[in-house]
């Protein structure tokens, strides 16, 4: 069974700094990773999907990483602003599936002004 | 439309009563997901389907919830004779069904189901 884990569950960092979300799962045998966005009382915005053959995917100011053989991946915010507050969820289907996904509980990210 | 649909996106209702709730994917896509999210808790998946058949119900938490998809396009959750427990915010999601490894998911807002 695949288990999602993310490290820190809180975050606060003063404005403008650089900053790492991690998240790690259990069975590397995936076919992609995929990082949302959640604000509060709102829906899943995806941020980034790096496929299983990929180590990193960049947008904007945002860069993903994935170590699929040690089950790792982080998420790096750059120059962070408050408006990047929100919580940030990582994702990756149960080995061998393609749809599906499991879920971390994400981490509550607050940048402060 | 431009993206996942939901609605309503509020659901307050008694305790007992039946519920429908609502999915416009996002026009082309033939996968649709419906997850639920409650307090404390970590997105759950519920059930998938693959134009109008739902190859996977594992999720569904008893036999009170069902879902269909007709025309390959929109989706109803229903949920009966709802208790306390049932009271989450219910995602629905959307995605081409390309080759492994390119399926991004896209969600809609949610709808938020109390059951008083």
């Amino acid at each position: 069974k695949q288990e999602v884990t993310q490290i820190p569950a809180a975050l606060s960092v003063p404005e403008g700094e650089n900053l790492v979300l991690n998240c790690s799962f259990t069975d590397s045998a995936i076919y992609n990773l995929q990082w949302f966005r959640q604000d509060p009382g709102k829906g899943l915005t995806s941020l980034l999907l790096i496929q299983s053959s990929q180590r990193e995917q960049t947008s904007g100011r945002l860069n993903a990483s994935l170590d699929k053989s040690s089950g790792r991946s982080t998420l790096y915010i750059a120059a962070s602003q408050p408006g990047d507050s929100a919580t940030y969820l990582c994702a990756v289907p149960p080995g061998g599936s393609n749809y599906k996904l499991t879920f971390g509980k994400g981490t509550l990210l607050t940048v402060n002004p | 439309g431009a993206g996942v649909s939901q609605s309503p996106s509020n659901k307050v209702t008694e305790k007992g009563k039946d519920v429908e709730l609502r999915c416009d994917p996002i026009s082309g896509h033939t996968a649709l997901y419906w997850y639920r999210q409650s307090l404390g808790q970590g997105l759950e998946f519920l059930i998938y389907f693959q134009g109008n058949s739902a190859p996977d119900k594992s999720g569904l938490p008893s036999d009170r919830f069902s879902a269909e998809r007709t025309g390959g396009s929109v989706s109803t959750l229903t949920i009966q004779r709802t208790q306390q427990e049932d009271s989450a915010v219910y995602l629905c999601a959307s995605s081409l069904n390309l080759s492994p490894g390119h399926t991004e998911a896209f969600f809609g807002q949610g709808t938020r189901l109390t059951v008083v």
